[in-house]
């Protein structure tokens, strides 16, 4: 089985930097996601990583170490459309069978 | 490109009842698979389907089943229905080998 851990709640500043933490356990790695999912929204796909070290796309960096169990997710130069749930997802074995955390909800300040 | 659809987009059935929610995938998409989504929870893996058949499946009832189609186009079916079976449900699509995955808006069912 898998068990997926991340942050329930966060608050941040518009213009400032959030890293939104998952740990996971798992027993055949295959790639770890995150996705954005706004209120009544579809989760829409924001990064994979399935080798260590960070991955950059814009504003969001996605950082993986496999040892450890253990991702992030950076966000820079928060603007008040980043408010969204981010969900970490590993995916276990072959095939696109992913696992979800509960997800972050995180909240943008002025 | 009409992206991933499903419908219908909302739905009130009565404990007991059965349904059937539909899925059509992005477009060469060949693989589909289905979540449940609870109020303030992340999305659990109900099954995958990939040419026609159950690749992969999570832990829920067989009162959860589905299909599909030559055209990847997918149904999900729960029998049966609890008050629990209230939730979002998701398809996503994507190619078999592929890592990017696309989910649709969702059916919102709620049972009474």
């Amino acid at each position: 089985g898998q068990n997926i851990d991340q942050p329930t709640e966060m608050t941040a500043t518009e213009g400032a930097i959030v890293q939104i933490n998952c740990t996971y356990q798992t027993s055949g790695f295959n790639g770890l996601f995150w996705y954005q999912q706004h209120a009544g929204e579809a989760p829409t796909f924001l990064s994979y990583n399935v080798l260590d070290g960070l991955e950059e796309k814009g504003r969001f960096s996605s950082f993986l170490s496999r040892s450890k169990g253990y991702s992030y997710l950076l966000l820079k130069e928060l603007q008040m459309k980043d408010s969204a749930s981010y969900l970490c997802a590993v995916r276990d074995g072959g095939y696109q069978k992913v696992t979800f955390g509960t997800g972050t909800k995180l909240q943008v300040i002025p | 490109d009409a992206g991933v659809t499903q419908s219908p987009t909302h739905l009130i059935k009565t404990r007991g009842q059965q349904v059937t929610l539909r899925c059509s995938p992005k477009s060469g998409h060949d693989t589909v698979s289905w979540y449940q989504q609870a109020l303030g929870q992340g999305p659990q893996f109900i099954f995958q389907y990939y040419e026609e058949e159950e690749r992969q499946r999570g832990n829920f009832p067989d009162r959860f089943s589905g299909h599909q189609f030559p055209n990847y186009s997918s149904e999900l079916n729960v029998n049966a229905l609890l008050l629990g079976d209230s939730a979002l449900y998701l398809c996503a699509s994507s190619l078999e080998d592929d890592t990017e995955a696309f989910f649709g808006q969702g059916t919102r069912l709620t049972v009474v």
